[in-house]
């Protein structure tokens, strides 16, 4: 019973560079959402997606972030130009339903 | 919109004891109400969730209860044990039901042997 598998586990980058993080979600989950955490804090919800749409991006930047869930593949949550700011855990969540929320790993972010 | 509130920030108890976090939301319109358990360094777990049907739900050492009118929620841990030490989240579900969660701000649980 795979999971959810987010990757990478952990990701450096400096200033100015680009982030991508990938998520695949369980199989046969067609909702996913992405959720930043940062030190000592809860999840901040991000973006919800469902194949090939974008359903909410509310709380997600409006500058340097994007993300996708293309028909094929993971989804891709797309950080560009980052800065120290952006560092963080983000965390990918499947559902089946809108329900039950499964979540991956995540991915830790570190901006030098 | 919609914001969750979670207390205490941190909890200490001795093993064996119980321990009670609680939470509180604003919109009414919330109907899912999951509760996360999360270790050091890993994923949130779901550890037991409550719809808003439902007054009270339990799982063997833990229960969660559900005052809608009050807008309000708590986990109860019965029987601790060092190995219930994480940091506890609750949340609620966004109306609408898109399956959007607004988490607290998490409870660092302490269990001493």
């Amino acid at each position: 019973n795979a999971g959810v598998m987010q990757n990478p586990r952990h990701l450096v980058r400096r200033r100015g560079q680009e982030a991508r993080l990938r998520c695949s979600p369980v199989k046969g989950h067609s909702h996913v959402y992405w959720y930043r955490q940062l030190p000592e804090e809860g999840l901040k919800f991000m973006v919800y997606l469902q194949k090939e749409n974008i359903i909410d991006e509310s709380g997600m930047p409006k500058e340097r972030f994007s993300a996708e869930f293309p028909k094929e593949g993971p989804s891709i949550l797309r950080i560009q130009q980052v800065v120290r700011g952006d560092s963080a855990a983000y965390f990918c969540a499947s559902s089946p339903d809108r329900g039950e929320a499964f979540f991956g790993q995540g991915t830790r972010l570190t901006v030098v | 919109g919609e914001n969750v509130e979670q207390h205490p920030s941190t909890l200490s108890v001795q093993e064996g004891d119980s321990a009670v976090i609680k939470c509180t939301y604003s919109d009414s319109a919330s109907n899912y109400f999951p509760w996360y358990k999360q270790e050091l360094g890993k994923r949130p777990q779901l550890i037991i969730d409550i719809r808003s049907n439902v007054g009270e739900k339990k799982d063997q050492r833990i229960a969660v209860t559900l005052n809608k009118t009050a807008k309000h929620f708590s986990l109860h841990i019965t029987e601790t044990q060092p190995e219930d030490s994480a940091v506890y989240f609750c949340a609620a579900s966004m109306p609408g039901n898109t399956g959007k969660l607004i988490f607290g701000q998490g409870t660092t649980l302490q269990v001493k042997p």
